[in-house]
């Protein structure tokens, strides 16, 4: 069965210091990560995936197959990046998104 | 399009209390999601169809819960009776295939007392 872990219920950063958002998961095949974001009275969106390999509002996420981890990071985390984040993943060829609890970051200007 | 429209925004009922909870899709996708969002459980995942035909409802906690589609536009989540228990965000989210993102509607918060 497919597992979405995120330690971290909340987390605080000061603006411009580097943010990590941690993610782990657990699979016997070949999943899809993704990150999604929702901020405050806006509906949930994709932040991210894996497959494309992209930087988003300056965030990365790495897949780590070894470490079975997918990890959100920010080098500058800024006052609107604070959100509620969840990881998640998706078997390939499947259609059903499994979410992770949430991470929600607070950045103190 | 406006997107994955959900109704109502907010809902209070009594315990034992039958609740509809409604969703339409965004035009042209032929997957739908139902989730529960908890403080504790974070993003579950209730049950979900393709092409309107049920293929996975293995997250739907109890009989009391039900989901239907019977057309591409449109779909319910009903629990008859509720409990106090059952209060939370109920998001829909629909897509347009496999592999592809999943797009939100705004959530449905019930509060049974």
């Amino acid at each position: 069965a497919q597992r979405v872990t995120q330690p971290e219920k909340l987390l605080s950063v000061f603006k411009g210091a580097p943010v990590e958002l941690k993610c782990n998961y657990s699979y016997s095949g070949s999943p899809e990560l993704f990150w999604y974001v929702q901020y405050s009275r806006q509906r949930l969106q994709l932040l991210l995936r894996h497959i494309s390999r992209e930087s988003i509002k300056g965030f990365t996420a790495d897949l780590n197959k070894g470490e079975t981890s997918f990890h959100l990071k920010k080098p500058f985390a800024q006052e609107e990046d604070s959100a509620m984040y969840y990881c998640a993943l998706k078997s390939i060829g499947a259609n059903n998104l499994f979410f992770g609890t949430g991470t929600r970051l607070t950045v103190i200007p | 399009d406006a997107g994955v429209i959900q109704s109502p925004r907010h809902e209070v009922t009594e315990m034992g209390q039958e609740v509809t909870l409604r969703c339409k899709p965004i035009s042209g996708h032929n997957s739908l999601f139902w989730y529960r969002q908890t403080m504790m459980r974070g993003l579950e995942l209730l049950i979900y169809f393709n092409n309107n035909v049920p293929i996975d409802d293995s997250g739907m906690p109890e009989d009391r819960f039900s989901a239907k589609m019977p057309n591409a536009s449109f779909s319910t989540l009903k629990i008859q009776p509720s409990e106090p228990r059952d209060s939370a965000v109920y998001f829909c989210a629909s897509s347009p295939g496999t592999g592809a993102e999943a797009f939100f509607g705004q959530g449905t918060r019930l509060t049974v007392v």
